[in-house]
């Protein structure tokens, strides 16, 4: 079956540490992955997907097949990280997203 | 350009009652999502519209949610009989027509559900 674990529902860090929100998947296939974030008071948005393999606000994230995972990443966390981040996987048109890891940057 | 709209954006009832919600897609998108999201939980998929026919319902308990986008653009999502266990957030997404790949999915503010 088709699912996404992140195993952590809170991470604190202080600002400037780096960060690392995990999330595994189970597929059988070629998976696509994202990553949502969403900021106090806003809407759930797009952050980055594997496939772009770009940088965004710092934050990268590397799809290892062999591990079958999607961590992400960020070397120096910011206040303004704090969020809620969901990893997704995409399965035919539809997204399964984790429960979610609730980053909290202290200053 | 204007985002994905939803309303209400908050709502209690009693259990067994009837509640609607509506969404309004962003100009263009003809696929269009219903999704449940439940305190701790991430969004589940409840149902795909694409224009005003569904592609994806398998999630939507038939019994007593039902949804329609009648001509392809707004949508309404409802549940006649509400139980407890359907307290949660209801989040409507749009994007555009998928030809190939992945098609960004833009989320509304979504629509808080309590029921008493």
């Amino acid at each position: 079956a088709q699912r996404v674990t992140q195993p952590e529902k809170l991470l604190s860090v202080f600002k400037g540490a780096p960060v690392e929100l995990k999330c595994n998947y189970s597929y059988s296939g070629s998976p696509e992955l994202f990553w949502y974030v969403q900021y106090s008071r806003q809407r759930l948005q797009l952050l980055l997907r594997h496939i772009s393999r770009e940088s965004i606000k710092g934050f990268t994230a590397d799809l290892n097949k062999g591990e079958t995972s999607f961590h992400l990443k960020k070397p120096f966390a910011q206040e303004e990280d704090s969020a809620m981040y969901y990893c997704a996987l995409k399965n035919t048109d539809k997204l399964i997203f984790g429960t979610g890891t609730r980053l909290q940057v202290f200053p | 350009e204007a985002g994905v709209a939803q309303s209400p954006r908050y709502k209690i009832i009693e259990k067994r009652q009837s509640v609607a919600f509506w969404c309004n897609p962003i100009s263009g998108h003809a696929t269009l999502y219903w999704y449940q999201q439940i305190l701790g939980q991430g969004p589940k998929l409840l149902i795909q519209f694409q224009n005003n026919g569904v592609v994806d319902d398998s999630q939507l308990p038939k019994d007593r949610f039902s949804a329609e986008r009648l001509k392809g653009v707004d949508s309404t999502l409802k549940i006649q009989p509400a139980k407890l266990e359907d307290s949660a957030v209801y989040l409507c997404a749009s994007s555009l027509l998928r030809l190939a790949g992945y098609n960004e999915q833009f989320f509304g503010p979504g629509t808080r559900l309590t029921v008493l």
